[in-house]
């Protein structure tokens, strides 16, 4: 069945570097993608979207890429500031007429001082 | 907050009980959703309204019970739960369903079933 996941579930930065987090997805159907950050206590909370006709779109100091070919979808994070640490989700939407999105378990960004 | 309220934020339910989680939205969304959080797992997607008709059950037990009265609440009931039930449940709600937007979430209701 489809699946999306993430790489790794602890992902540990010094303030001020760059992070990388990634996620792999199995259903090439999927035409939509978000990522999302949750803090301790609250909902998910939206960050950046991309759809299956890009490869890249940038944010305020976020950067997510697509990339079809291997199915893989990366959220890049400029200048990682304390206020980043969260746990990472990314999120597809089939596109086969099924609603609802689709969650992968979730990458925990923990910023170094 | 993000537009989307949820109450109670906690409740602590026996198995016997019978309560009800409450969502709600201001942002003139037209699709309202429940997932379920548990620990160390993926968001798992339970239901989905679209215009205030349910459009996916994903085979949650009937021991959940959604309702949806109008595009702006939603409602999930409960009675009998199971201890593996003890989960945080989020709401969420969007445009509209099957289209590419993403999703306003609630805090959620932490809920303990004992």
């Amino acid at each position: 069945g489809e699946s999306v996941g993430l790489h790794l579930p602890t992902l540990s930065v010094q303030e001020g570097d760059n992070s990388i987090i990634n996620c792999a997805y199995s259903n090439s159907a999927s035409d939509y993608f978000i990522w999302y950050k949750q803090e301790s206590g609250k909902g998910p909370q939206f960050i950046i979207d991309i759809r299956s006709n890009m490869d890249k779109r940038q944010g305020q100091r976020v950067t997510v890429l697509l990339n079809k070919t291997v199915k893989h979808l990366s959220l890049q994070i400029a200048a990682t500031q304390p206020g980043d640490s969260a746990v990472y989700f990314c999120a597809e939407r089939s596109g086969g007429g099924a609603d609802g999105l689709t969650f992968g378990k979730g990458t925990h960004l923990i910023i170094q001082p | 907050e993000t537009g989307v309220t949820q109450t109670p934020r906690h409740l602590v339910m026996g198995m016997t009980n019978k309560k009800s989680l409450k969502c709600e939205q201001h942002l003139g969304h037209n699709a309202m959703y429940w997932y379920k959080q548990s620990a160390k797992k993926p968001l798992e997607l339970m239901f989905v309204y679209n215009f205030k008709e349910q459009t996916e059950n994903n085979s949650v037990p009937s021991r959940f019970s959604p309702e949806c009265p109008n595009s702006s609440h939603l409602f999930l009931h409960l009675h009998t739960l199971q201890p593996e039930d003890s989960a945080l449940y989020l709401c969420a709600s969007s445009p509209r369903a099957n289209s590419n937007y993403g999703y306003t979430f609630g805090s959620g209701t932490r809920l303990t079933v004992v």
